[in-house]
């Protein structure tokens, strides 16, 4: 079935980088964009950024752009997310989602990762 | 940024109950807005597309209107499995935002 896997649970100190991977079955993997998500405890959904994994194209949420670069490998399927001069403020679960429609820039999230727990101590 | 708004933040209700949850937008974003639905510990699931379009799967007493700058999520007759956080998301502009979320509770 379709899905999305993300890597385990990560700790890093202020000032580090972190890498999530989240890796695709099911589908094919270069026709649909792929977007991060992430969630502060306790907190609501932020939208982080978007990638195409057929041609590469990026676009970061203003907030992240100079701390975040994402990333694909068609050869296996997965797209990754890296932050970087972590902050205590980015400790959150982030999500992969894919984009409903094939081709498209922009639309819904209609397949989710279970999460990666970040936390920056 | 589009702004979401979304009220109220939380609503307790029954079982049976109609349930409506709105979602306002800074400005408009024509048709372009999603609704999820998401549990504690888990991932959000879409339920709603283009304001009105309803996920595969996802069963017929949640419905989405609206156009334009207001939204409206309704559940026709709350059941158990409800219970969860709803959050709207915009997706017209280049940055997607999201609302800050509507909590049903068990009344």
């Amino acid at each position: 079935q379709v899905q999305l896997v993300q890597s385990g649970a990560e700790v890093k100190k202020p000032g580090a980088s972190v890498k999530v991977s989240c890796m695709a079955s099911g589908y094919s993997f270069s026709s649909y964009g792929i977007n991060w998500v992430r969630q502060a405890p306790g907190q609501g959904l932020e939208w982080m950024g978007w990638i195409s994994p057929f041609t590469g194209n990026t676009n970061y949420a203003q907030k992240l752009h100079d701390r975040v670069t994402m990333t694909t490998d068609t050869s296996t399927n997965t797209a990754y997310m890296e932050l970087r001069s972590l902050r205590s403020d980015d400790t959150a679960v982030y999500y992969c989602a894919r984009l409903k429609a094939p081709s498209a820039i922009v639309g819904a999230f209609d397949v989710w990762g279970q999460g990666t727990v970040v936390t920056v101590s | 940024d589009i702004q979401m708004t979304q009220f109220p933040s939380t609503l307790s209700a029954s079982v049976g109950d109609r349930v409506t949850i709105t979602c306002r937008a800074s400005q408009s974003i024509s048709n372009w807005l999603a609704w999820y639905q998401q549990k504690p510990g888990k991932a959000p699931n879409l339920l709603i597309y283009k304001a009105s379009s309803l996920e595969t799967g996802v069963p017929s007493r949640f419905s989405g209107s609206g156009s334009g700058t207001e939204f409206t999520l309704t559940i026709s007759s709350l059941q158990p499995d409800d219970f969860a956080t709803y959050y709207c998301q915009q997706y017209e502009s280049s940055s997607r935002t999201f609302g800050q979320g509507t909590k049903v509770e068990i009344k």
